[in-house]
């Protein structure tokens, strides 16, 4: 039983393109909401966060979009570049213990 | 700065041996994590601790034991390793209640079992 659920499992983009991977979620408790980058031969790190209280949350390059009514949240990478060619996993956490993440979406940026 | 240090990186088991995983953190963190990366099930929970001497369930807890004797330390046993066992294991760390949530990563433990 997945508590987060990740799409697509893998994406390829053109070089200056915008990637976008969308996630779901079921538990209602859950508040904080993470989005980690992880490198091969690394482990994941933070790339962004955002709590259910806004709809939107920017930085740099990268949103997180928020819809809390539809469990859904969204990341959006505009200007893509091979250099943010990762895996990326969404996750969710609720009453500060645990992060329950999601499957993880394989992005290939094509120079 | 070292953050969250794995050892060992690699490792080759036979199918009933056992094994520990060693978890290092030197940031004072109060919360420690053992997940498990296999293709396309993303992260997974092992066990993890809310400080020394304490430890609980994840959502994949069968087959594996944890010790948090000391505060920097979180330890990941296989008593009787197994096939399914065979994956990447991650460690991390996080400042406690009423942090951001942040998690920080090792760099990974790849575990091979024969």
């Amino acid at each position: 039983q997945q508590q987060v659920k990740q799409s697509p499992q893998s994406l390829i983009v053109q070089k200056g393109g915008i990637s976008i991977i969308n996630c779901a979620y079921e538990n209602t408790a859950f508040d904080y909401f993470p989005w980690y980058q992880q490198f091969p031969g690394k482990g994941p790190a933070l790339l962004i966060a955002i709590r259910p209280d806004v709809s939107e949350k920017k930085e740099g390059r990268f949103t997180i979009s928020f819809n809390k009514s539809a469990k859904q949240f969204s990341l959006h990478i505009m200007d893509s570049q091979p250099g943010d060619s990762a895996t990326y996993f969404c996750a969710a956490q609720a009453g500060g213990f645990k992060t329950i993440f999601g499957a993880g979406t394989r992005l290939f940026v094509k120079a | 700065n070292a953050g969250v240090t794995q050892t060992p990186k690699f490792r080759v088991l036979k199918t009933g041996q056992s094994m520990t995983l060693l978890c290092a953190q030197d940031m004072n963190h109060e919360y420690m994590y053992w997940y498990r990366q296999d293709p396309g099930m993303g992260l997974r929970l092992i066990h993890y601790s809310v400080g020394e001497g304490t430890t609980a369930k994840g959502e994949v807890p069968d087959g594996y034991n944890v010790s948090r004797l000391k505060k920097q330390n979180f330890l990941l046993g296989l008593e009787s390793a197994a096939p399914s066992q065979t994956s990447v294991y991650f460690c991390a760390s996080r400042t406690g209640a009423g942090s951001t949530g942040e998690l920080f990563f090792g760099e990974g433990s790849r575990l091979t079992v024969l």
